[in-house]
């Protein structure tokens, strides 16, 4: 399958700080990106939905001046936490599609967030 | 209604068994189907894509009905590394719409 890298894999950060997140499509251009958010013994909650060069299409409920979606490229996108709070910890985790066959996502190995 | 449902879980099975997971979807205009695993702290895996005709591989055979919106997934003859959460998705023609199951974990007992 397609190979997804997620930047960085765990990071703590003290409430109040940014942090910036990178998802690359090492092997295929991603036209869309999503990105998603797992608290523990959850299920996957969507957050956005990203189009290279266009705008983040959020979900409900999700802020989008909190958490600020970049796709400028076809092989990457970012997703800063602003001004992150402790209720903010969770794993991230990005994915990719491209256009081809049944645009399958691939995952990236996910971001592990801790706010102090 | 969500717009993906899937069996809550969890199930618990002896190795060697064959084991079942339902997933129904909400959304006739939902065009191509996938199951995924995920392992604790780990990120979904791609296990199979789901074909009109049903496909087998391995172990492992996914299902879909349209006229009934669901897939299903048997795994026969269960591995202890069969144990993680299984998830289904779909996603539409347009492929602005890709949802999630919550997932249903599955633990193989020795």
């Amino acid at each position: 399958g397609a190979v997804v890298s997620q930047h960085p894999s765990w990071v703590i950060c003290k409430s109040g700080t940014s942090v910036k997140i990178e998802c690359r499509s090492l092997d295929f251009q991603a036209t869309t990106m999503f990105w998603y958010r797992q608290f523990p013994k959850q299920s996957l909650m969507l957050m956005a939905t990203s189009n290279e060069g266009s705008k983040a299409t959020y979900e409900q409920g999700v802020e989008k001046d909190k958490f600020l979606i970049n796709h400028a490229s076809l092989t990457l996108s970012t997703l800063t936490v602003t001004s992150a709070h402790p209720e903010d910890s969770s794993f991230y985790i990005c994915s990719a599609a491209g256009t081809g066959g049944l645009g399958t996502q691939y995952f990236g190995p996910g971001t592990r967030l801790t706010v102090l | 209604r969500k717009e993906v449902e899937q069996d809550p879980g969890p199930f618990n099975v002896p190795e060697g068994a064959t084991v079942a997971f339902n997933c129904t979807y909400s959304n006739s205009a939902s065009q191509s189907f996938f199951w995924y695993r995920q392992d604790c702290r780990k990120e979904p895996k791609l296990l199979m894509s789901v074909y009109s005709s049903g496909n087998e591989d391995g172990r492992f055979t996914a299902q879909l009905n349209r006229a009934s919106q669901y897939i299903s997934l048997l795994i026969r003859d269960s591995k202890l590394s069969d144990s993680a959460t299984y998830l289904c998705a779909v996603r539409d023609n347009y492929g602005q719409n890709f949802v999630f199951g919550p997932g249903t974990r599955l633990s193989v007992l020795p």
